[in-house]
């Protein structure tokens, strides 16, 4: 099946840095990925819809600013936590689709902001 | 507004079946998603009806019926690494995926 590989798998930052996520479509050509943040023992959440090319299509209560999406090839998407803060530790999973048929996630990255 | 219910918790024997249920009400129907997610990693694809009847996968089967808003996924001959939490998905009309809370699944020996 489709690959989608994200990095990095966890990554420890101080509070006001700022981090970048990456994520990848390895074998095939993602028009569209999607960002989502996972709290513990809640499901997926929804921040933004990455379209090659163009802007991303946030979620309502989600900051733009604040979350940085860029979709500057087929096959890479970025996201970038600004001015990070201790309440944006999570898990960020992105996932492409192939097709409307399956959604293939990445390994999701544990942010933790100290 | 669009939801998927599913059960909290389930617990479970080893080596028995359990059959977890998804309901939802959403704008279209476009398919759904059942992926299963250990705890502290990405979900990881189980299944997708977008047709009523049941999709046999190895140990893992799932059933639509669209008719009723209503899947489940049938975990059988359960192992010990089965225990994790099992995420409905639908994906509506806007081919945009909306997830269930999950199910956590405790396997007892």
């Amino acid at each position: 099946g489709a690959v989608v590989s994200q990095h990095p798998s966890r990554v420890i930052c101080k509070s006001g840095t700022s981090v970048k996520i990456e994520c990848r479509s390895l074998d095939f050509q993602a028009t569209t990925m999607f960002w989502y943040r996972q709290f513990p023992k809640q499901s997926l959440m929804l921040m933004a819809t990455s379209n090659e090319g163009s802007k991303a299509t946030y979620e309502q209560g989600v900051e733009k600013d604040k979350f940085l999406i860029n979709h500057a090839s087929l096959t890479l998407s970025t996201l970038t936590v600004t001015s990070a803060h201790p309440e944006d530790s999570s898990f960020y999973i992105c996932s492409a689709g192939q097709g409307h048929t399956e959604a293939f996630f990445g390994q999701g990255t544990r942010l933790t902001v100290v | 507004g669009q939801n998927i219910d599913q059960p909290t918790e389930m617990t479970a024997t080893e080596g028995a079946i359990v059959q977890i249920n998804c309901t939802y009400q959403t704008s279209g129907f476009n398919g759904l998603f059942w992926y299963q997610q250990h705890a502290g990693e990405a979900p990881t694809f189980l299944s997708y009806n977008v047709l009523d009847g049941l999709e046999e996968k190895g140990r893992f089967s799932s059933f639509l019926s669209r008719s009723k808003g209503y899947s489940y996924l049938l975990l059988k001959e359960l192992q010990m690494k089965d225990s994790a939490s099992y995420l409905c998905a639908v994906r509506d009309r806007d081919y945009q995926l909306i997830w269930g809370a999950g199910t956590k699944l405790i396997i007892k020996p």
